[in-house]
């Protein structure tokens, strides 16, 4: 079974520029989180999506945007990019929502310049 | 509101001997509880997860975890260290409410390994 798919896996980009970031869960996962991972901040939830809907959202501002298809990948969005936001992004897929346990991907390492 | 405090930002052990990680949660209802593991330049691998069932949880690779409600702890244990086992580790609250769920997550321990 293919695990959680992060594309692409490095990313350089320039203040003011926008990017996406997609994620492939574990087929039949129909949850899709997104983290952030920064030394200064550890690790800080993004968003969570379910079918489609997104059902909870972290404390970012609203450069920082995203939506799940049909067929459950999901892509974020960063729009106006800071050096703040250079970090590593995962994406965790589980089942279900709920207490169930969550698989990471490898994550999109953005670099701002 | 849930929260996890990883009291140890650094441990090191010589390869053999036990290794303790320590976490301490704070949750308004029943938590679920992780452990996960991150190797340089890599995503998080799940170790184990305590879901309300048995308070000592086995994990992989050796690890283990006790659930300790009066003590609002849940440390990670490993009889005997690997030089593979050096990584970070973080604990994991799960935050479920009306609006989804969310993994709260601790600063993490950086577990290094020497021979």
């Amino acid at each position: 079974k293919a695990g959680v798919t992060q594309t692409p896996r490095y990313l350089i980009k320039t203040r003011g520029q926008q990017v996406t970031l997609s994620c492939s869960p574990i087929s039949g996962h129909r949850s899709v989180s997104w983290y952030q991972q920064t030394p200064g901040q550890g690790l800080q939830f993004l968003f969570e999506y379910f079918s489609e809907t997104q059902r909870n959202k972290g404390n970012f501002p609203g450069r920082f945007s995203g939506r799940q298809f049909s067929n459950s990948r999901s892509e974020m969005n960063v729009s106006t990019l800071e050096l703040g936001d250079s970090a590593l992004y995962l994406c965790a897929s589980r089942v279900a929502g709920g207490r169930t346990e969550a698989f990471f991907g490898q994550g999109t390492r953005l670099t701002v310049v | 509101a849930q929260s996890v405090t990883q009291l140890d930002s650094h441990v090191s052990v010589s390869e053999g001997t036990p290794v303790l990680l320590r976490c301490n949660y704070s949750s308004s209802y029943s938590p679920s509880l992780f452990w996960y593991v991150q190797h340089p330049n890599k995503g998080l691998q799940l170790l184990l997860k305590y879901t309300s069932a048995a308070t000592l949880v086995k994990g992989i690779n050796g690890f283990e975890a006790e659930f300790k409600k009066s003590e609002t702890s849940f440390h990670l244990t490993k009889p005997s260290a690997h030089m593979s086992d050096a990584a970070e580790y973080f604990c994991v609250v799960t935050r479920a409410n009306q609006a989804g769920t969310a993994l709260i997550f601790g600063k993490g321990t950086t577990l290094s390994v020497s021979s």
